[in-house]
């Protein structure tokens, strides 16, 4: 089975901190997103990536950014964290042949204080 | 802009009940139409899916009912078991966009 691992489960930061959230991938998936999960409002599509050092904006990109050095790991990041991103944030990754197949990480959940 | 609109946000049902959600798209250019279960802590994962060109799909306990001229489709939970209990998303996916567009949820809890 595919699994998605994100490497917190809670996180605490302060107003203006920069904040890294990591995803790893282990099947050598090519397509994966960034969702932010907030009650009445599903699941919004920050980033998604293609490819290694490709990616593309979203519904929801202000305030973030993504990297992707590596095709198994992507990252959000948050430059400047206000208290309006407080979220659940879901690192997803396109599971081939079933294109509309996504497997999911647990999750962060971001908290800024 | 909200592509796919998905109700009730709250579901409770009985046990053994039917439980029943709806969704309604708005871009006719999607290719599937899936749906994911979350549990608590843990992420979404895919339930079951429908092509446009079926009515209905049926996967044990779940059903989906398509209806392409009215734009939405449903998700049917025959004898809804407290296990049953959690957050369902519809989605539509678009191949040529490459992504899955959610509704916003619906949390299910079936009374033992």
């Amino acid at each position: 089975d595919v699994k998605v691992t994100q490497s917190s489960r809670y996180l605490v930061k302060r107003t203006g901190e920069k904040v890294f959230l990591e995803c790893v991938q282990d099947m050598d998936h090519e397509n994966m997103f960034w969702y932010r999960q907030d009650p009445g409002l599903g699941l919004r599509l920050i980033y998604f990536s293609y490819d290694v050092k490709m990616k593309e904006k979203g519904d929801i990109p202000e305030g973030y950014s993504v990297s992707r050095e590596k095709k198994e790991r992507f990252s959000l990041i948050l430059e400047s964290a206000s208290t309006n991103q407080t979220s659940m944030y879901l690192c997803a990754s396109q599971t081939p042949p079933i294109n509309y197949g996504y497997t999911f990480g647990s999750g962060t959940r971001l908290t800024v204080v | 802009q909200q592509q796919v609109k998905q109700s009730p946000q709250s579901l409770i049902v009985q046990k053994g009940g039917i439980s029943i959600i709806n969704c309604a798209y708005e871009n006719t250019a999607f290719d599937y139409f899936p749906w994911y279960q979350q549990f608590p802590g843990k992420g979404p994962a895919l339930l079951i899916a429908i092509r446009p060109d079926v009515s209905e799909k049926k996967e044990g306990r779940f059903t989906i009912s398509f209806n392409k001229s009215a734009k939405q489709f449903s998700l049917h939970i025959m004898d809804s078991q407290p296990g049953d209990s959690a957050t369902y998303f519809c989605a539509a996916f678009s191949g040529s966009a490459r992504q899955l567009t959610f509704g916003s949820g619906t949390q299910l809890t079936v009374l033992p």
